[in-house]
């Protein structure tokens, strides 16, 4: 089955960066894009970033843009997210999540991961 | 950009039928049929129930459906049941090649 599991979440400080990963198993990695949204502490879901199957697609919300970085390695069926200059606005649950339908960008986000959460604290 | 409007909350009794709408705009909900909604639990990943407007995922219930008309996109859920109580986001893409949510819906089973 589908299995998306997020890590390094953790405590940083503001202007410090922070990694994500998520690591997925049970389907044709290469073949899905893949999202990553956040929802900070009692809020709503918030769109963080899109990446296309192959990679050469990448899209991001205008709150992240210049700070964020959203990548992928096929060969580790893996999906990151490079966050720097963190601010505390960051501190939320990120998931990940894989779009429905293969080769699709837009189509739903049918598979989640658990979330990884990210505190910004000084 | 703005979240999408959704009711804070809605309620209903078991049995009964509720329907959530989400209204963007014509840069987003109106002008594609990429409008999703979600289910989430507390402390738990959103469920994806409905895709492309009025589709539902395999495995989601029939209770489940969706619709949309200009700019608002709805939610309706019928026979409405203990364990639909949970927060529902419906999301949509956008001319700018993101993705945006509504604000989110509380439902309460009465």
């Amino acid at each position: 089955q589908v299995q998306l599991v997020e890590s390094g979440g953790g405590v940083d400080q503001p202007g410090r960066s922070l990694r994500l990963s998520c690591a997925a198993s049970g389907f044709t990695f290469s073949s899905y894009a893949m999202h990553w949204v956040r929802q900070a502490p009692g809020k709503g879901l918030e769109w963080v970033a899109l990446i296309s199957y192959n990679g050469d697609n990448k899209h991001y919300a205008d709150s992240v843009k210049g700070r964020f970085t959203i990548s992928r390695d096929n060969s580790k069926t893996t999906l990151y997210l490079q966050m720097n200059s963190l601010r505390a606005e960051d501190t939320a649950v990120y998931y990940c999540a894989r779009v429905l339908r293969y080769f699709d960008f837009w189509s739903g986000l049918d598979n989640w991961g658990q979330g990884a959460l990210v505190t910004v604290s000084s | 950009q703005s979240a999408l409007t959704q009711p804070a909350s809605v309620s209903g009794s078991p049995g009964q039928s509720i329907t959530i709408s989400c209204t963007g705009t014509s840069s987003d909900v109106g002008g594609y049929n990429y409008v999703s909604w979600y289910q989430q639990h507390p402390d738990k990943a959103p469920k994806l129930i409905i895709y492309e407007v009025s589709n539902r995922p395999s495995g989601v219930s029939n209770r489940f459906s969706g619709s949309k008309s200009g700019n608002t996109a709805s939610l309706t859920i019928s026979g409405l049941q203990a364990e639909d109580e949970a927060d529902y986001y419906c999301s949509s893409y956008t001319s700018t090649s993101t993705v945006i949510f509504g604000g989110g819906t509380k439902l309460t089973v009465l």
